[in-house]
């Protein structure tokens, strides 16, 4: 079956970086692309960008333009999200979630990935 | 970048009411919005997409309308496991940009 299995949770010092990896199975990862959303604590869903694993192209969010990379590995059928300049207001759970082929929604979700940033 | 506004912000009812949630966008999305449900300590769940068509496995009582700015997913019978808090979703045209809602909390009466 489809599954997105994130990498473990990350405790990280503010100005660092954090890569969370999104390991993908059970379909063609070149035909879907794959979001990123954060999910601060008690706080709503936040859209980050997607990347299209189909042929590299990536979309960000304004808020997070020049803080996030996005990548993919497709011989290992793996997403990454890297974030930058890391602050205590990034400390939530980050989802990847794989984009329908109709860009109309997030059909499969991965089990999210905590990152606490804290001094 | 849209704004999605969602209301009520909670909305309490009892098994076997019909449940009312608005999304208004603060400019119009087209057809595409998108609903999501979410449980506590879960990731969300594809309720509904482009704006009315129910996502694999959803069961018959999710129904979504609406077009331009205004949106509405409607329960038409509480199920017990329906409550959770609720994300409308809308995606921009090529290339597309996504933003959620704030979200309504169903909450049990």
């Amino acid at each position: 079956q489809v599954q997105l299995v994130q990498s473990g949770a990350e405790v990280k010092k503010p100005g660092a970086s954090v890569k969370v990896s999104c390991k993908t199975s059970g379909y063609t990862f070149t035909h879907y692309a794959i979001h990123w959303v954060r999910q601060a604590p008690g706080q709503r869903l936040e859209w980050m960008g997607w990347i299209n694993a189909g042929n590299d192209d990536t979309k960000y969010s304004q808020k997070f333009q020049g803080r996030v990379t996005m990548t993919r590995d497709t011989p290992a059928t793996t997403v990454y999200m890297e974030l930058n300049s890391l602050r205590s207001e990034d400390t939530a759970v980050y989802y990847c979630a794989r984009i329908t082929d109709n860009w109309s929604g997030t059909d499969v979700w991965g089990q999210g990935t905590t990152v606490t940033v804290s001094s | 970048e849209i704004v999605l506004t969602q209301s009520p912000a909670t909305l309490s009812l009892s098994p076997g009411e019909r449940a009312t949630l608005s999304c208004r966008a603060s400019q119009s999305v087209s057809s595409y919005l998108a609903w999501y449900q979410q449980k506590p300590g879960q990731a969300p769940r594809l309720l509904i997409y482009d704006t009315s068509n129910r996502a694999t496995g959803i069961p018959a009582r999710f129904s979504g309308s609406g077009s331009g700015t205004d949106f509405t997913l409607t329960i038409s019978s509480l199920e017990p496991e329906d409550f959770a808090v609720y994300y409308c979703q809308q995606r921009s045209n090529w290339p597309p940009m996504y933003s959620f809602g704030q979200g309504t909390k169903l909450e049990i009466k």
